[in-house]
């Protein structure tokens, strides 16, 4: 089963910030929160992941709590190009346990 | 550099038939996954490979199958197919270590009538 809890859908205007949350409240020390999106009919595409650290790349910010049970992944400047399935999903990163079990995601709307 | 690539990308077989599926990596990473994603089950584990062996296995009956070469291009067959077969099966790779991500090529779209 997936070790995370996302809302079904949101709505966020476009040029707006998304703020995407995730509850991992069973998170282990050693595993990382990665995030990934979907959109219609492609493979998942990767977004970012973290540890303990906020992280932010040219795609995303990602804010992890201090007690890492939940994260928050922000998109600055949603477009209509960041409706997608949202996944977060926490996983060990080692080569012997390599493997992503995936929830059911967050469907993100952009509205114009 | 070239992205994971998943042939073909659209396949109609009947019931009963097998299907062969393939995923080439990208040059470097050794370890592919499979998973298949239908509306009601999501995305769903079938199996994972690094170099050669199979690490992880989901759970699916054992009309699934796959293997990975020397090269680390792996494939997946389904045998005796079920119309529930009918899914996007994605294929992933990723390198062999560290906290990297996974790339995922587009998917092989099966219809199975």
């Amino acid at each position: 089963d997936a070790k995370t809890t996302q809302p079904t859908s949101m709505d966020c205007a476009e040029g707006r910030a998304a703020n995407l949350p995730c509850n991992h409240s069973t998170i282990s020390g050693n595993e990382y929160v990665y995030w990934y999106r979907q959109i219609h009919s492609q493979g998942p595409q990767y977004i970012i992941h973290g540890l303990k650290n906020n992280e932010t790349n040219e795609m995303a910010s990602l804010i992890i709590t201090e007690d890492r049970k939940s994260s928050t992944l922000i998109l600055p400047h949603a477009t209509l190009r960041d409706t997608a399935v949202y996944y977060c999903i926490v996983r060990v990163a080692s080569n012997r346990d390599d493997k992503i079990i995936f929830g059911k995601g967050t469907r993100l709307h952009i509205l114009p | 550099k070239a992205g994971v690539t998943q042939t073909p990308r659209y396949l109609i077989k009947t019931r009963g038939q097998q299907v062969t599926l393939s995923c080439s990596p990208i040059s470097g990473h050794r370890s592919v996954s499979w998973y298949q994603q239908t509306p009601g089950q999501g995305l769903q584990f079938l199996f994972e490979y690094f170099s050669e062996t199979q690490r992880n296995k989901g759970n699916f009956p054992g009309r699934f199958s796959g293997r990975q070469f020397s090269n680390s291009r792996s494939e997946m067959n389904v045998s005796t197919l079920e119309l529930g077969d009918s899914a996007l099966y994605l294929c992933a790779s990723s390198q062999p270590t560290g906290a990297y991500g996974y790339t995922f090529g587009s998917g092989t779209r099966l219809t199975v009538v």
